[in-house]
């Protein structure tokens, strides 16, 4: 079974920081991983996505995320964060269709970031 | 761009009722997802479909039914609703990889 851990419920970084939001998998074969953001009573938005390649993707809103096989890792950074990037952030993993049905996305449970001015 | 919408932003019910929460994407996706989601419990997959009236069991299936008729719906009922289903409802679909969500749904069952 896949899984995804977001090991902080909470990350506060002051505005024009640097800011990092930690993502680790659990999944059998190689995993597409994805950011995604959600504001306040909102949909999740989609922000980027590794599926291959380089390891450094770049996403929506000056978002990238690096790919660690080694670490099983995919963490969000923002070289320099906004107050309008304060949301709740989700990582997800899945397993590219192998056929017989589809794959869900499994969810972390999320991390809320907080810019402060 | 890809539009997936969700048939009520909010919505009362009363406990005991059968309630339909339907959901709609532009995409010709096959794949669709319902998820839950809860403070503290982030998104929980109850049901998902990879084709017309094809479904699987998500994690937490107990109390829901689906139905997809259509490429483009996918439907939650809830055949007896209940206090512990008061939630937020976020439906998605998928083609190969990345989902697009729903704005979502919050139900609250009294």
């Amino acid at each position: 079974a896949q899984s995804v851990a977001q090991p902080e419920d909470q990350v506060n970084v002051a505005e024009g920081n640097p800011l990092t939001v930690k993502c680790t998998y659990s999944v059998s074969g190689n995993p597409y991983l994805f950011w995604y953001v959600q504001y306040p009573n909102r949909g999740l938005q989609f922000l980027l996505k590794y599926i291959t390649g380089d390891n450094l993707v770049k996403g929506s809103y000056g978002f990238e995320a690096e790919f660690n096989k080694s670490q099983t890792s995919f963490h969000l950074k923002k070289p320099s964060a906004l107050v309008s990037d304060s949301a709740l952030y989700f990582c997800a993993v899945r397993v590219p269709y192998s056929g017989g049905g589809a794959d869900g996305l499994t969810f972390g449970k999320g991390t809320h970031l907080i810019i402060q001015p | 761009d890809v539009k997936v919408t969700q048939s009520s932003r909010y919505l009362v019910k009363r406990t005991g009722e059968k309630v339909f929460l339907e959901c709609v994407q532009d995409m010709d996706h096959e794949n669709m997802f319902w998820y839950r989601q809860d403070p503290g419990l982030g998104l929980r997959l109850i049901y998902f479909s990879y084709d017309v009236k094809m479904k699987e069991k998500g994690d937490i299936p107990e109390g829901y039914s689906v139905s997809r008729e259509k490429k483009e719906r996918f439907s939650l009922i809830l055949e007896s609703a209940s206090t512990n289903q008061t939630s937020m409802y976020l439906c998605a679909s998928s083609g190969r990889l990345e989902a697009f969500f729903g704005q979502g749904t919050r139900l609250t069952v009294v």
